[in-house]
């Protein structure tokens, strides 16, 4: 069965950096494209990153440009983001997704259980 | 830069047949996803590029996408449908997709 666990959440102060992690079973990690989203409390569903299957290319989203990073390790089939500079506003639900076959990314139709990420003082 | 809308709310009676509209221009030149959220769990995947179901939803829930406005339709629904239903969009070439603002769902 495809599994993907997530750890690394946790309360942060503003401006302090979290990793998030990902690791995937069940499937070839390293045919997959990987995404990350976010809810937000009492908000909806965000795409915030996106990373090609070996890595080379990434993209964000505008709102954490800048300070997160999307990285992948494929010997240890896990994913990652890196979070810097964090602001009151990253507080959410971190969800890593994973689309239903090879070559349709953008239909997420696996997802970690997801991590809670609170930035407070 | 693009955008999808979805009304907050939509009430239906069990048994009844629910209809979430997602909008966006020419939305239906885009592949529409939907996905049922329920609190303290994670996204669910019930459409994909446009109509189909994934393995394991029920016949129920339908899609379709045309011109500006992408419909999921819950059919005969029950209780347990309650949920935020999310539409989301992708061109086709990039590497990020766009969610609605979400749609609660509520059986009365």
């Amino acid at each position: 069965d495809v599994q993907l666990v997530q750890s690394g959440g946790g309360l942060v102060q503003p401006g302090g950096s979290l990793r998030l992690s990902c690791v995937a079973s069940g499937f070839t990690f390293r045919s997959y494209e990987m995404i990350w989203v976010r809810q937000a409390p009492g908000k909806g569903l965000e795409w915030i990153s996106y990373i090609f299957t070996s890595g080379s290319t990434t993209h964000y989203a505008d709102s954490v440009k800048g300070r997160f990073t999307i990285s992948r390790d494929n010997a240890k089939n896990s994913l990652y983001l890196q979070m810097n500079s964090l602001r009151a506003e990253d507080t959410a639900v971190y969800y890593c997704a994973r689309g239903l076959s090879a070559t349709t990314w953008y239909t997420l139709g696996f997802w970690g259980q997801g991590t809670p990420v609170t930035v407070s003082s | 830069s693009y955008e999808v809308t979805q009304p907050p709310s939509v009430s239906v009676s069990p048994g009844q047949t629910a209809s979430i509209p997602c909008s966006g221009d020419k939305l239906g030149e885009k592949y529409v996803c939907w996905y049922q959220k329920k609190p303290g769990q994670s996204p669910v995947l019930v459409i994909y590029q446009d109509t189909k179901r994934p393995s394991g939803i029920p016949e129920r829930f339908s899609g379709s996408n045309s011109g500006n406005v992408a419909t999921l339709t819950v059919s005969g629904t029950q209780a347990m449908d309650e949920a935020d239903y999310y539409c989301q969009a992708w061109d086709g070439s990039s590497t990020y997709v766009i969610f609605g603002g979400g749609t609660k769902l509520t059986v009365l």
